[in-house]
């Protein structure tokens, strides 16, 4: 079966660090994807991870250990608009994508 | 770089009413795509994918179908709409590279 597990929700302060987790289990792996999604609109990409290791973009890092199946999102500097939902999805190395649920993420002033 | 087009962008339908989605894609050639439902507060559910002109894989079975009848054109139908049919329709295009999906602006669909 596909699986894919992230916080429901977290909150951090304005100019802090947010480590946003994700753990996959799924029939076939061929790269990991975040995005970004602010409410009412649709998702926008943010990183893709296929091989361990760090990918870092600006403020945005994401990281993937494959053989733990495990991979987060790291932000850092953060800033009110980052306030969003952030997805983590699988490439299931075919036809689909699987999607987690999204961890809905709240920065303070 | 690639621009999906999604219309209507807000519907409200009675239940029991049919139901016609339209995505179109613009910059890419035979690309895969997909249509998603997001119910509100909640992850995104993958409905239909699809290879190519005609070709259709249905992840979850219901009252919802889907056509490809040109490359780069994904419609999703229904003959007669469920209350629980509401949510917010995105369709997406993977990209060229096979690295990423990039996803049109949604429909918002409220069934009454």
């Amino acid at each position: 079966g596909q699986n894919i597990d992230q916080p429901t929700e977290m909150t951090a302060t304005e100019g802090a660090i947010v480590q946003i987790n994700c753990t996959y289990q799924t029939s076939g792996f061929n790269g990991l994807f975040w995005y970004q999604q602010h409410a009412g609109e649709a998702p926008t990409f943010l990183s893709y991870n296929v091989l361990d290791g760090l990918e870092e973009k600006g403020r945005f890092s994401s990281f993937l250990s494959r053989s733990k199946g495990y991979s987060y999102l790291l932000l850092k500097e953060l800033q009110m608009k980052d306030s969003a939902s952030y997805l983590c999805a699988v490439d299931n190395y075919g036809q689909n994508f699987v999607f987690g649920p999204g961890t809905r993420l709240s920065v303070l002033p | 770089s690639q621009t999906i087009h999604q219309w209507p962008a807000t519907l409200v339908q009675p239940v029991g009413s049919p139901l016609s989605l339209e995505c179109t894609v613009e910059g890419t050639s035979n690309p895969n795509l997909y249509w998603y439902r997001q119910a509100a507060g909640r992850g995104l559910q993958l409905l239909f994918y699809s290879i190519g002109i005609g070709q259709i894989s249905s992840e979850v079975p219901q009252n919802l179908s889907a056509s490809r009848p040109q490359d780069r054109q994904f419609i999703l139908s229904s003959k007669k709409l469920l209350l629980s049919d509401s949510g917010f329709y995105l369709c997406a295009s993977e990209g060229a590279g096979g690295d990423t999906q990039y996803f049109g602006p949604g429909t918002r669909l409220t069934v009454l």
